[in-house]
């Protein structure tokens, strides 16, 4: 079993849409979670991340941990054609080392 | 203009050949790292180095050798022992400080796409 698991999808919505993108882990030790967003033949970069269980919110996007069932989701708000992207979820282990998700692919349809 | 290259972007390797691959950074970061990202996979660490003249290896080292000897600088070759080396090849970096957030951010480079023929 993968530590984090994440659908690779792609995922294909309509602009405006919510979406929702989730991952599940295993460790219940882990406690910092993050979103990179990865453009296509481009480098990932920093999108949120959380400590330990609730939410985030920066503009259009929400960051959600729920520690009980060792799932984290990523809402995307009123979507856009520019948000279609790999998304990456990722945690922290005891050494500081990241562990990634497999990425979701994600298409905005205009 | 702070933030990572990696060169080339793209780079064709013949079986049997060693290529190096470019990495450099002027976000004077102490952490470097390398990582493999396959289709339908996540990415996966190869090595990373805290220190100058100092690195580990991470998950899928075999095949790979790196060197520190500037804090800017951090190339990967990819040996001919790498049996499966057609790959993109991303290249991060990050400060030690995990300051109050608890995390230390990765900032990438652009990658760079090998394909071996």
């Amino acid at each position: 079993q993968k530590e984090v698991e994440q659908d690779p999808g792609p995922l294909s919505v309509p602009e405006g849409a919510i979406v929702s993108l989730n991952c599940t882990y295993s460790n219940s030790a882990f406690q910092y979670f993050m979103w990179y967003r990865q453009y296509s033949r481009k480098g990932p970069e920093l999108l949120m991340y959380t400590y330990s269980s609730g939410n985030k919110e920066d503009g259009r996007f929400t960051a959600q941990v729920d520690k009980s069932s060792k799932y984290i989701s990523l809402f995307i708000r009123d979507s856009q054609p520019s948000d279609s992207a790999t998304y990456l979820c990722a945690t922290m282990d005891s050494n500081y080392q990241l562990i990634w998700g497999a990425g979701t692919k994600l298409i905005i349809k205009p | 203009d702070g933030g990572i290259t990696q060169s080339p972007k793209y780079l064709f390797r013949k079986e049997g050949q060693n290529v190096t691959l470019s990495c450099e950074q002027n976000l004077n970061h102490d952490a470097m790292y390398w990582y493999r990202q396959d289709p339908g996979q996540g990415l996966r660490l190869i090595y990373y180095s805290q220190i100058v003249n100092d690195f580990q290896k991470g998950d899928i080292a075999e095949g790979y050798s790196v060197s520190r000897e500037k804090k800017e600088s951090f190339p990967l070759t990819v040996t001919s022992a790498q049996k499966n080396p057609t790959a993109f090849y991303l290249c991060a970096s990050s400060t030690l400080d995990r300051g109050k957030t608890g995390y230390n951010e990765q900032f990438f480079g652009p990658g760079t796409r090998l394909t071996v023929l």
